[in-house]
């Protein structure tokens, strides 16, 4: 079945560094993947819809600036937080729909745990 | 706002028992609901989703939606400890599949 990969999984910065995370669709072309942050004990909330080719498009109360989205290829999504801090420590999780017949065929990558120290 | 609801537990089931997780949903106009499992420290993984009044059933794993309640549950049958985890209900936001809106999870724990 598809596959979504995520990499790094897990990766620790020093507050007001810039940690870019990336999002590739292994066997399926995506033109539009999804970026989710999930905070300990809480449910995925959506952050952006990344568009191949064109300008992400932010949920209310995320600021594009902070967090960078770039979806230069059918298979490559990046989320670059940028001038970490503590309050960004989460899980980030990207997901992909494969443009196939089926309904529901939303794939969700790995995740990568981000600590701010 | 579009709102999905679950209750969070802990929802303790014996091995073997019948695990009844439920979601209610307020946007009337929500067509389709996914149930996804999510293991400590992994990301969701595709249960099921369910888009017609009644029961979807996959293995042990039944789906059920009533539209005209606003609520789509999550039967698990014969309950196994690898089935404890939390259980996420999602819907769409707006016609966009891949644009989910999940609830806050129910976590289930199976004791042997």
């Amino acid at each position: 079945g598809a596959v979504v990969s995520q990499h790094p999984s897990w990766v620790i910065c020093k507050s007001g560094t810039s940690v870019k995370i990336e999002c590739r669709s292994l066997d399926f072309q995506a033109t539009t993947m999804f970026w989710y942050r999930q905070f300990p004990k809480q449910s995925l909330m959506l952050m952006a819809t990344s568009n191949e080719g064109s300008k992400a498009t932010y949920e209310q109360g995320v600021e594009k600036d902070k967090f960078l989205i770039n979806h230069a290829s059918l298979t490559l999504s990046t989320l670059t937080v940028t001038s970490a801090h503590p309050e960004d420590s989460s899980f980030y999780i990207c997901s992909a729909k494969d443009p196939g017949p089926l309904m529901g065929e939303l794939f969700f990558g790995e995740g990568s745990r981000l600590t701010v120290l | 706002q579009k709102e999905v609801e679950q209750n969070s537990g802990p929802l303790s089931v014996p091995e073997g028992a019948i695990a009844s997780l439920n979601c209610t949903y307020s946007d009337r106009g929500s067509q389709s609901f996914f149930w996804y499992r999510q293991y400590s420290g992994k990301s969701p993984e595709l249960i099921m989703f369910i888009y017609s009044n009644g029961d979807k059933e996959d293995g042990r794993f039944t789906a059920q939606l009533n539209k005209a309640s606003q609520y789509v549950s999550l039967l698990i049958r014969d309950s196994q400890p690898s089935d404890s985890a939390t259980y996420l209900c999602a819907a769409p936001q707006g016609d966009s599949w891949g644009k989910l809106q999940f609830g806050a999870g129910t976590q289930v724990v199976v004791t042997p």
